[in-house]
């Protein structure tokens, strides 16, 4: 089983560009997260969703938007790039929102905004 | 509001030493807290959860919630130890996670 695929794995953008950053996992998990990790932040939520059907913002929601797309897709897109976006986004899946359900996350995808 | 701190961003010890890594939360609930963490080209992975009590890779963590920590201890590091450790709080369902500690062990 891979788990949790993200793709892609690096993407440069310019300013104002638009992408979508995709992720999926075969563990048949009902909630999936995206994450960014920041240098001195650490882990921060952007966006969940707790099953299929249903989205949440997190911590830092602004200037992204998710999709769910099915049970084992979860979508991140950025309509307009902008340099605080910089940064490695990971995507992580669990059971449920249980704390009994550990995270499992993705390889990640590393973003350069210039 | 809930808050994760770590306080130390890089930690060095000389394998064979203890290491402890230091955790404190603010939280008005019943805690739930984990240790994650990140090796060198691998994946982000959940190392330890205090509910379990369980001991993971040598390492161990207590809740204090008088002290409202969850301090990682090992009492002999080794090399293979050298990571990026994160704690994290779980709340209303999602994880929230501290600033991160990079431990470097060195022979």
């Amino acid at each position: 089983n891979a788990g949790v695929t993200q793709t892609p794995k690096f993407q440069v953008l310019k300013t104002g560009q638009s992408m979508t950053l995709q992720c999926a996992q075969d563990m048949n998990h009902n909630s999936m997260y995206w994450y960014r990790q920041d240098p001195g932040m650490g882990l921060r939520l952007i966006y969940y969703s707790a099953s299929e059907g249903t989205t949440d913002k997190g911590e830092v929601p602004n200037g992204y938007n998710v999709s769910r797309l099915n049970k084992r897709e979860f979508s991140l897109r950025l309509e307009s790039a902008a340099p605080s976006q910089t940064s490695v986004y990971f995507c992580a899946s669990s059971e449920g929102l249980s704390y009994n359900s550990p995270l499992h996350f993705g390889n990640g995808t590393r973003l350069t905004v210039t | 509001a809930q808050r994760v701190t770590q306080p130390e961003k890089l930690l060095s010890v000389f394998k064979g030493a203890p290491v402890e890594l230091k955790c404190n939360y603010s939280y008005s609930g019943s805690p739930e807290l984990f240790w994650y963490v990140q090796y060198s080209r691998q994946r982000l992975q959940l190392l330890l959860r205090h509910i379990s009590r369980e001991s993971i890779k040598g390492f161990t963590a207590d809740l204090n919630k008088g002290e409202t920590s969850f301090h990682l201890k090992k009492p002999f590091a080794q090399e293979e130890d050298s990571a990026m450790y994160y704690c994290a709080l779980h709340s209303w369902g999602k994880l929230q996670f501290g600033a991160g500690t990079q431990v470097v062990v060195t022979p």
